[in-house]
This record gives C-alpha cells, sequence and structure tokens, in this order.
C-alpha cells in the first residue's frame, strides 16, 4: 500500500498547456504540502494545507492554484504553463501537532514542458 | 540566514569506508527536530534518521548515526561501511515546533561511492 501517491510520475506538456498532479495520502496525516525541486536539487516550498485550510502559500505564481477536497488529498494545478516551470514536484504529508513527525513524501512528478 | 547549511555539495567515498557529510542549522526554538534522507538517482526521498533536539543519546539506525552536537547546532550523518546503493544526494532539514508546519531543507550533498 502507497502511503503517498502521486500522478502522474512524468509530465511532458506543452507551453501555454494547464495540467493538474494529483495526491494522495492514506496515512491519516492532517497536513499535507506541495514542494517544487528544481534542476539544482533544491528543495522550495509552495504550498501546505492542513485539514483542508490552506496554511502555507509561498511566492509562487498565481498560475499554481492548489486543490484540497479532503484532508487526504491535494492536488496541484497548473495554468499557461511555461518552460521555468521544468521540475520534479513532491507531494508530501505530516502529522501537525506539538511534535515533530517527518514528511513522507510521494513518489515525484517530474513535469517538463517544452 | 539559512536554516539549514550542508557545505559539501560532493562527496566521495571508497566502498566499505565510513563518511561524515555535514549539516549545520540555526534555530532559537529551544524544541526541534533534525531529519536526514536520502534521494537515489530514482528520485523518491527516503527518510533515514531522526534527532530530537532534547535527545541525550544520537540517533542510530543500521548503518546510519547522526553526530548530534547541539552546541555547535550541528547534525552530522555518518554512514558506515559505505555500499554502491549509497550513492545518491542526502538532505538535512530541520523541523522547529513553533513553526512546525514545514520542514527547512538544506541544499544537499551529492555522496557518491566508489568501488
Amino acid at each position: 500500500d502507497t502511503a503517498v501517491s502521486q500522478t502522474p510520475k512524468y509530465l511532458v506538456t506543452q507551453m501555454g498547456n494547464d495540467k493538474s498532479i494529483k495526491c494522495e495520502q492514506n496515512l491519516g496525516h492532517d497536513t499535507m504540502y506541495w514542494y517544487k525541486q528544481d534542476s539544482k536539487k533544491f528543495l522550495k516550498i509552495m504550498f501546505s494545507y492542513n485539514n483542508k485550510e490552506l496554511i502555507i502559500n509561498e511566492t509562487v505564481p498565481n498560475r499554481f492554484s492548489p486543490k484540497s477536497p479532503d484532508k487526504a488529498h491535494l492536488n496541484l494545478h497548473i495554468n499557461s504553463l511555461e518552460l521555468g516551470d521544468s521540475a520534479v514536484y513532491f507531494c508530501a504529508s505530516s502529522q501537525l501537532r506539538q511534535g515533530l513527525d517527518g514528511y513522507t513524501f510521494g513518489s515525484g512528478t517530474r513535469l517538463t514542458v517544452v | 540566514a539559512q536554516k539549514i547549511t550542508q557545505t559539501q555539495p560532493g562527496m566521495f567515498v571508497q566502498e566499505k569506508e565510513a563518511v561524515t557529510l555535514d549539516c549545520t542549522y540555526d534555530t532559537s526554538d529551544p524544541s526541534y527536530g533534525l531529519f536526514w534522507y536520502k534521494q537515489p538517482s530514482s528520485g523518491e526521498m527516503i527518510f533515514l534518521i531522526y534527532q530530537g533536539s532534547y535527545d541525550q543519546q544520537n540517533a542510530t539506525e543500521g548503518r546510519y548515526s547522526l553526530n548530534f552536537q547541539k552546541a555547535r547546532k550541528s547534525a552530522n550523518l555518518v554512514i558506515s561501511a559505505s555500499q554502491l546503493g549509497d550513492s545518491a544526494m542526502y538532505f538535512c532539514a530541520m523541523r522547529e515546533v513553533l513553526t512546525g508546519n514545514q520542514f527547512y531543507f538544506g541544499t544537499g550533498t551529492s555522496l557518491t561511492v566508489i568501488p
């Protein structure tokens, strides 16, 4: 059973298209995240949702819109894709509480914009 | 200021030798956790080891140990008896209780194990 699953694993698309990446976790965690990993492997947080509420919204173009229909799902929709959006996008989940749980990551989605 | 600093962009180690990957951190929160993740060429992020700020003992998990020096704010990862499969990117990360809603990641260290 995959704990955090992302689909698709690979996504190749043309500039200007709109695409979505889906993420689901079956760990019962209350918080989910989207991270972008660039070509230099730097991991940058984009968004975080806690129980369907947006709690982190970093400086990200508003072409990126997260949606959390329930606490087990966090999808990422990207409008008008640009070449610079090419990266690996990771979904992660954790339990947000007065404790220090680690993240469980999905396997990543490699997005290539051509 | 950077929350997590990894100063070694690339490291090489001979198979079966031990290697230390450096990580320093910056926080004023007395309660925090330190984590190491491995990212092999296949791309997934694999959790390796965790150290809590109040833990008295250094964490160990199999061939991985964390050399925690609180006063120096360092949390170095030690891999003993390196194997070819250890070749990967390694990320140090920190989570603070007061701002527990995100991890702070370092820039990573690329480790290559030489046969």
